[in-house]
């Protein structure tokens, strides 16, 4: 495997189900991201870990729940999530939270809250 | 705060025609890194070019080309001869300098729809 990976790719969960999104990069990277992207809103950032702490928390509802075992694995924990959480999640790592370095992304897992 | 806005939502093309993304920013900082991303239906943002604030030389790779504009804080994309793979969202994004600078702020995105 090559990049940033996501899984899975699709997720349809009800509003009472537990679930996790994982994403993994192969790059070495010392930075991991997570992002929101919904139909009427810009990319959003929810949160950036650096060096497997989390240093940045973008106002994210606690229904999300992030997790950073290593440097090289990121899981997004959901639970009791709303139908306006429904939106396309995306993984991202840099080398490191510096402003110079571009992000690589994951292709992202596209969730659906019934 | 920061600010990218990419007044095109959408673009429509015929194939070989040239298309100008527009991407205006606002930020108080003096030094910051300006981006553009690629998003493919497939769904991952590659990355296409990133241009630092010192540096408003205009830049060229193949069929792609950035005019940096410090003066009207603009960072505008032109694909030329577009081809049908070209067809995608395409975003505009803006991050701070120093260790913590790697906040990317995203524009709203432009669709490019290229026509055979």
């Amino acid at each position: 495997e090559t990049g940033v990976t996501q899984t899975p790719r699709h997720l349809v969960m009800g509003m009472t189900n537990k679930k996790s999104l994982k994403c993994e990069q192969h790059l070495g990277h010392n930075a991991m991201y997570w992002y929101k992207q919904s139909a009427k809103k810009p990319l959003e950032l929810m949160f950036v870990y650096s060096l497997e702490e989390r240093v940045e928390n973008n106002s994210v509802p606690s229904r999300f729940s992030p997790e950073c075992p290593n440097s090289s694995h990121l899981f997004l924990h959901l639970h009791t999530l709303q139908p306006e959480d429904s939106a396309l999640y995306l993984c991202a790592s840099s080398p490191s939270r510096e402003g110079y370095y571009e992000q690589y992304f994951g292709p992202g897992t596209r969730l659906t809250v019934t | 705060a920061q600010k990218v806005t990419q007044a095109q939502t959408e673009i429509s093309v015929v194939e070989k025609e040239d298309v100008t993304l527009d991407c205006v920013y606002e930020t108080r900082d003096t030094t910051y890194y300006l981006f553009w991303y690629k998003q493919p239906p497939s769904g991952e943002l590659v990355f296409l070019i990133r241009r630092n604030s010192f540096d408003e030389q205009n830049e060229i790779s193949g069929r792609y080309s950035w005019n940096f504009q410090k003066s009207t804080s603009s960072f505008n994309f032109t694909i030329t001869a577009s081809q049908v793979v070209d067809s995608a969202v395409y975003f505009c994004a803006l991050s701070g300098a120093g260790a913590a600078g790697n906040k990317l702020t995203f524009g709203g995105g432009t669709r490019v729809l290229v026509k055979p």
